[in-house]
């Protein structure tokens, strides 16, 4: 059974840092992984997804690796902002296609950028 | 273009009754997720539809619990005697195949609050 992990579950930082989220999953057959922030009380804004055959997807001032064969996902964001204070969260797509296009969520990463 | 759309966006409802929660997704998306967000279980998969194929139910909790997709667009999640575990954010997503990988976009759910 595919698990999904988020270290740390909380981080505080102050404006200007660059910093970076790790998501950990247990079972490497997985199709894709897509990172999302949520801010309070909203729904889910999509990040970045990444293909499983690839390493890294960039969308700004984020950046998101993946190392499949070691089960590890990194979202590295740089230059960080008060307005990039959300909960982010990664999530994995297991197999191709039929009841497996499913996503499995990590428990977040909660973050707050310090002005 | 319109993203996903949900109504209501917040529900209060007294123990045992019925709800419906309706989730429109992107216009010409094939596939449409509901996932539930509550404080003990983080996000989890109830139900998946893939154009006119069966449906993956296997995340329903319950046999009150059932959803359906009319026309391929919208679709309505039905709580049956709602109990106060069902209290949480249900969460709609769609997507479609080709270059977006099943990249899936959520709204911005319906918070669920049994009492």
């Amino acid at each position: 059974k595919q698990e999904v992990t988020q270290i740390p579950a909380a981080l505080s930082v102050p404006e200007g840092e660059n910093l970076v989220l790790n998501c950990s999953f247990t079972d490497s057959a997985i199709y894709n992984l897509q990172w999302f922030r949520q801010d309070p009380g909203k729904g889910l804004t999509s990040l970045l997804l990444i293909q499983s055959s690839q390493r890294e997807q960039t969308s700004g001032r984020l950046n998101a690796s993946l190392d499949k064969s070691s089960g590890r996902s990194t979202l590295y964001i740089a230059a960080s902002q008060p307005g990039d204070s959300a909960t982010y969260l990664c999530a994995v797509r297991q197999g191709y296609g039929g009841a497996t296009n499913k996503l499995i969520f990590g428990t977040g990463t909660l973050l707050a950028v310090q002005p | 273009g319109a993203g996903v759309s949900q109504s209501p966006s917040n529900k209060v409802t007294e123990k045992g009754k019925d709800v419906e929660l309706r989730c429109d997704p992107i216009s010409g998306h094939t596939a449409l997720y509901w996932y539930r967000q509550s404080l003990g279980q983080g996000l989890e998969f109830l139900i998946y539809f893939q154009g006119n194929s069966a449906p993956d139910k296997s995340g329903l909790p319950s046999d009150r619990f059932s959803a359906e997709r009319t026309g391929g667009s919208v679709s309505t999640l039905t709580i049956q005697r709602t109990q106060q575990e069902d209290s949480a954010v249900y969460l709609c997503a769609s997507s479609s195949a080709g270059t977006s990988g099943f990249e899936q976009y959520f709204g911005p759910g319906t918070r669920l609050t049994v009492t």
